[in-house]
Formats: structure tokens, sequence, C-alpha cells
């Protein structure tokens, strides 16, 4: 069945330092995008991509930064980690020509910054 | 821009008794509404949307939801709630030109209590 991964699960990391999230799809789905998830705010976007080389800012970008080299991957770097960049991080990916919209989630990844 | 607004943090509801869980929307032209469901430690679900037609829409596990274009809502429903519906529930809204997008509302915690 096909599904999104995210790796790693858990990280703990120090400030500073930079991190790079895992998303992989095998939807065969063009685009793909990157939440934080934080109590009160709901899920807030921080990066998209519609295709190969696509890249869009969202909502949340300062300090984060995507790639897409593949159609099945879209890593999310957080160029110098902040404590402020604790959350729970959601990868999810949709069809680009069925009209519907819908997006299909990650387990997640639960990010510490200490 | 388009948004949208769940305006109950929390909703307590007894088992067997019906739920709704609300929601609230505004964006340009017709939306595309949709539920997603998120049990703890969890990637969010798709239950249901909607995007044209019945203004009914049944989803997964018997969720159902009723879209009202004069009150720009899209209320949640199931006739009778079990223990195992407590969640987290994310109403989320697509809008003209907003590419493939969707806007999350801060999500309502479902607590079913036997």
């Amino acid at each position: 069945d096909a599904e999104i991964t995210q790796s790693p699960r858990h990280k703990i990391t120090e400030t500073g330092r930079q991190v790079t999230l895992a998303c992989h799809q095998t939807w065969n789905h063009n685009n793909m995008f990157w939440y934080r998830q934080d109590l009160g705010h709901g899920l807030r976007l921080i990066h998209y991509s519609y295709g190969v080389q696509d890249t869009n800012k969202g909502e949340v970008s300062d300090g984060y930064s995507v790639s897409r080299s593949n159609t099945e991957d879209l890593p999310l770097t957080l160029e110098s980690a902040a404590s402020s960049q604790t959350s729970v991080y959601f990868c999810a990916s949709s069809e680009r020509t069925s009209g519907s919209y819908e997006q299909y989630f990650g387990p997640g990844t639960r990010l510490t910054v200490t | 821009a388009q948004s949208v607004a769940q305006p109950e943090d929390q909703v307590n509801v007894a088992e067997g008794n019906p739920l709704t869980v609300k929601c609230t929307y505004s964006v340009s032209g017709n939306p595309y509404l949709f539920w997603y469901v998120q049990y703890p430690n969890r990637g969010l679900q798709f239950l249901l949307k909607y995007i044209t037609g019945d203004n009914l829409v049944k989803g997964s596990y018997g969720f159902e939801a009723e879209f009202n274009k004069s009150q720009t809502s899209f209320h949640l429903k199931k006739p009778s709630a079990l223990v195992s519906d407590s969640a987290l529930y994310f109403c989320a809204v697509r809008g003209l030109n907003a590419g493939n997008m969707l806007t999350f509302g801060g999500g309502t915690r479902l607590m079913v209590k036997p």
C-alpha cells in the first residue's frame, strides 16, 4: 500500500545545530507539504512543493528550507535550530490533477530543541 | 485569504449520544471543505470532504458533515458517539485561487465518556 513515512519519529537537538527531517511518499503525488503543529495554533504551513525542483514558502517559513530533487522526497532542513522550533512536524502529499485536493499525512516527527 | 474557525477547543459527549463538532469558514468562491481526525501520536487521517452536490456528506467511521452555504458552516456530526471517537478533529478549507493548499482550523478535542 502507498504511504508517507517520516524519519526520525523523535529528535532532540541543541540550539544552533542544523537538522534535517525526512519525508518519503510512495503515492507518486506531485504535491508535498510540511506543517508544524503547536498547541493553540493548529497546523501551520511551512513550505510546499508542486513538483520536482519546485519549492514555495508557506506561512511560517523563516528558519526552514526544503529541496525537491525527486517526486518521492521532500526533506525539511532547519538551518540553525532554535527553541521556538520545538514542535511536531507533519509531512503531507496530494495529487495535482484529481481536483479533489485532500492531503494524506505522515505520522509526524517530534522535534525538541534544547 | 481563506480561513477556518473551530469555535470549541473541546466537546464533551456521553457515549451513545449524538455529537456535533462545529466549523465555519471564509473563502473566495465555492469552498472545498474537509474534516480530518488525529489520534494520539499519529498523523491526520482524512474523514470526509465536500466539493459540490448534496449538502450532507457521509464519510468514514459513521461520521457525516452538513454544508450550509448561507451560514458558511461545515459541522461534523455522528448520530451515536463511541468512546473510540475521542480524538482531535480538524476542519480544513480550500478556496478559489488557493492552488493545492488547504487552510486548517485550530482543532477541536472530542471527549466521549462511557
